[in-house]
């Protein structure tokens, strides 16, 4: 098994372009989720999907997009970007424990380090 | 709003020594997870407690869960210089949401 994988590794955008981050897990997932990660401020939820066709706004979702249309593929489209979007980006997936509205052990992916002038 | 803060923010110590790193979160929760992360890279689960456990083993590492008192702490014994990282505890909302919330985290420094 790949695990989680993410795509590309580095980025530099200039403000105003967008731009595609990729990210797939062939565990068979139902839950998976975006997080941006800045210096002192931990991780923040960006967007979460529990399964094809479902996703929800977490913490930080103003100026993303995401869509859920298999199973495997989360993508986050950043539509404008801007200097504030720079940061470390985290894609993560996991199982849905069963009987409660609740996750379970998250599997990252290696990031995507974006960098916008 | 963050739902689980780590403390301390820092810790060094001598390999060898235990290392004991807190959680504290605001509304009650299913589970609570510990991770770890090495400098630039990806985060690495260590355990999750469930709301219903109080206590957790694996390995070197010992997670307890107080939820009267909405806290947890991670015990890493006979520290290693290979445990240098920051750590961070992560907490849902109980029967809420799917949301799952980060501190800031611990970094942990160990000198050999």
């Amino acid at each position: 098994n790949a695990g989680v994988t993410q795509t590309p590794k580095f980025q530099v955008l200039k403000t105003g372009q967008s731009m595609t981050l990729q990210c797939a897990q062939d565990m068979n997932h139902e839950y998976m989720s975006w997080y941006r990660q800045d210096p002192g401020m931990g991780l923040r939820l960006i967007h979460y999907s529990v399964g094809a066709g479902i996703t929800d706004q977490g913490e930080v979702p103003n100026g993303y997009n995401v869509s859920r249309s298999t199973t495997e593929d989360f993508p986050l489209r950043l539509l404008s970007a801007a200097p504030s979007q720079t940061s470390v980006y985290f894609c993560a997936s996991s199982y849905l424990h069963p009987g409660t509205v609740s996750t379970d052990t998250q599997y990252f992916g290696p990031g995507t380090r974006l960098t916008v002038l | 709003s963050q739902q689980g803060e780590e403390d301390p923010q820092a810790l060094s110590i001598q390999e060898g020594e235990n290392a004991t790193m807190n959680c504290s979160y605001k509304t009650s929760i299913n589970n609570l997870q510990w991770y770890r992360q090495n400098s630039g890279r990806g985060l690495v689960h260590l355990i999750l407690i469930r709301s219903n456990e109080r206590e957790k083993h694996s390995g070197r590492l010992r997670v307890t869960l107080d939820t009267s008192k909405k806290s947890s702490s991670l015990l890493i014994t006979a520290s290693r210089a290979a445990d240098t990282a920051s750590y961070f505890c992560a907490t849902d909302v109980g029967g809420s949401n799917y949301k799952l919330t980060f501190g800031k985290g611990t970094l942990l420094t160990v000198n050999p």
